[in-house]
C-alpha cells in the first residue's frame, strides 16, 4: 500500500543527545515537509522541501537539520541545540501542490529524560 | 497575519448528540483553500475535506457537513449523530495563495464522544 512511514514511534533521548527520525514515502510525491505537534499548539513547520537536495526552513528550524537526499526519504534529526525537543513529530508529502493537500505518517513521539 | 483559531479545546458529548466544531480563520488572501483533517489515537492525521476560497457551497458527506461562510471567515465542522468512533482530536487548517503544503493549523479540538 501507499503511504508514509515514520520510525520509531516511541523515542527517548538524553538531554545532550543528537537523535535522527526517519520518514520514508512510496506516494512518489516531491515535497516533503515535517511539522512538530505540542498540546494546544496545533501543528508547526519545521522544514520542508520541494525538491531532492533542496530543502527550506519552515517556522521553528532551529535546533533541527534535514537532509534529501533521495526522493523518498526526509529524514530530520533533532540536535543538542533545540531547547524543548519533546513532542510529536509528523512527517508528511504533498499530494496535490495546486491545493495542499498533504498526506501524514502516523507520527514520532520523542521525549527527553 | 494568518490565522486559524478553534477556541473550543474539548469538547463532551453523548453518542447520537449533533456537535458543532468552530474554526475561524484570518487572510489578506483571496485565493487559498481550507481543510479540516481527523487526529485518531494513532497519531496520523487523516484528510476529512478541502475548500477553496471560490467555492462556498456547503457540503455534506454521510454524517459529516462543513458550513463555509466568507462574510464571518468560519469554515464549521458538524458532526450528525455522533459516534464513539468519532473521538479524535480535529484540526482546521489554511493553505494560503501558492504555499505547496505549507499549512496553517488551528489548535485542535479534542471530541470526546460517550457511549
Amino acid at each position: 500500500d501507499g503511504g508514509i512511514t515514520q520510525s520509531p514511534k516511541y523515542l527517548f533521548r538524553k538531554e545532550g543527545q543528537n537523535v535522527t527520525l526517519s520518514c520514508e514515502q512510496n506516494l512518489n510525491h516531491d515535497a516533503m515537509y515535517w511539522y512538530r505537534q505540542d498540546p494546544g499548539q496545533g501543528l508547526r513547520l519545521i522544514y520542508y522541501s520541494q525538491i531532492v537536495n533542496d530543502f527550506q526552513k519552515g517556522d521553528i528550524a532551529e535546533g533541527y537539520s534535514v537532509s534529501r537526499e533521495k526522493k523518498e526519504s526526509f529524514p530530520l534529526t533533532v540536535t543538542s541545540a533545540q531547547k524543548n525537543p519533546t513532542a510529536f513529530y509528523l512527517c508528511a508529502s504533498l499530494g496535490d501542490r495546486n491545493t495542499g493537500e498533504l498526506f501524514f505518517g502516523e507520527g514520532s513521539r520523542l521525549t527527553v529524560l | 497575519a494568518q490565522k486559524v483559531t478553534q477556541a473550543q479545546t474539548e469538547i463532551s458529548v453523548v453518542e447520537k448528540e449533533d456537535v458543532t466544531l468552530d474554526c475561524v480563520y484570518e487572510t489578506r488572501d483571496t485565493t487559498y483553500y481550507l481543510f479540516w483533517y481527523k487526529q485518531p489515537p494513532s497519531g496520523e492525521l487523516v484528510f476529512l475535506i478541502r475548500r477553496n476560497s471560490f467555492d462556498e457551497q456547503n457540503e455534506i458527506s454521510g454524517r459529516y457537513s462543513w458550513n463555509f461562510q466568507k462574510s464571518t471567515s468560519s469554515f464549521n465542522f458538524t458532526i450528525t449523530a455522533s459516534q464513539v468512533v468519532d473521538s479524535a482530536v480535529y484540526f482546521c487548517a489554511l493553505r494560503p495563495y501558492n504555499q505547496g503544503g505549507k499549512l496553517i493549523f488551528g489548535q485542535g479540538t479534542e471530541l470526546s464522544v460517550k457511549p
